[in-house]
């Protein structure tokens, strides 16, 4: 267990929604990173924040957005949503100036 | 752009047998971490390398940073069932940026 936890696990939805993804980091860990995972793209890096501020910008679609609550778990919303958004998002946390990232179990996403 | 390629994409052997996995890049690292990742699971941290000519064992793990901090490479001796996964590099330089991955089988 890498105490970082995602949810929900699973999400089946219809072209043209709107989902939010949530992660909750581990304890004390100020860091969080968005990732999506699709089986032709590998593990491509979306945002990350550090303490409520967004810290670094990936490939994120502007469709996609994020952001980093007080109590530090962050949240990932996805709107207007199209077949290729189909994918494993993870979320992962790090603790402050160490770059090893703890990762949850993900979302998989299925846009149908 | 920093880009870190990763060779062989797929990779299956038998039990018992030895392999290497390579990470490369044009760009100079201050760090590099290896990650296994499980079908189902999240990637979960193997090991950081950060001295040029670092030489880093897991168990049947042997991990290299290479001399100038372009380029790692991972060696498995006498693979196991339970190896199999998909192996990612990772660092954290000006980008943060995963290769896209070994995918490794080992059959029984």
């Amino acid at each position: 267990d890498s105490g970082v936890t995602q949810t929900p696990k699973h999400l089946i939805t219809a072209t043209g929604q709107r989902v939010t993804l949530r992660c909750s980091p581990r304890s004390g860990d100020l860091s969080v990173y968005w990732y999506q995972q699709s089986l032709d793209q590998g593990l491509q890096f979306l945002i990350q924040y550090y303490n409520g501020e967004e810290r670094a910008k990936g490939n994120i679609l502007e469709r996609f957005s994020a952001q980093q609550f007080p109590d530090l778990h962050s949240e990932l919303n996805l709107s207007s949503l199209e077949l290729g958004d189909s994918a494993l998002y993870f979320c992962a946390s790090s603790a402050r100036g160490v770059n090893i990232q703890y990762f949850g179990a993900g979302t998989r996403l299925s846009v149908l | 752009t920093q880009l870190l390629e990763q060779s062989p994409q797929f990779l299956s052997i038998q039990e018992g047998e030895n392999l290497t996995v390579y990470c490369n890049s044009s760009s100079v690292f201050s760090s590099l971490q290896w990650y296994r990742q499980e079908p189902g699971e999240g990637p979960v941290l193997l090991v950081t390398v950060v001295t040029g000519g670092e030489v880093k064992k897991l168990k049947r793990l042997t991990f290299q940073f290479g001399d100038a901090r372009k380029d790692s490479s991972l060696h498995i001796t006498a693979a196991q069932p339970g190896d199999t996964g998909l192996y990612l590099c990772e660092t954290s330089g000006s980008r943060l940026t995963f290769g896209e991955g070994t995918q490794l089988t080992v059959n029984p």
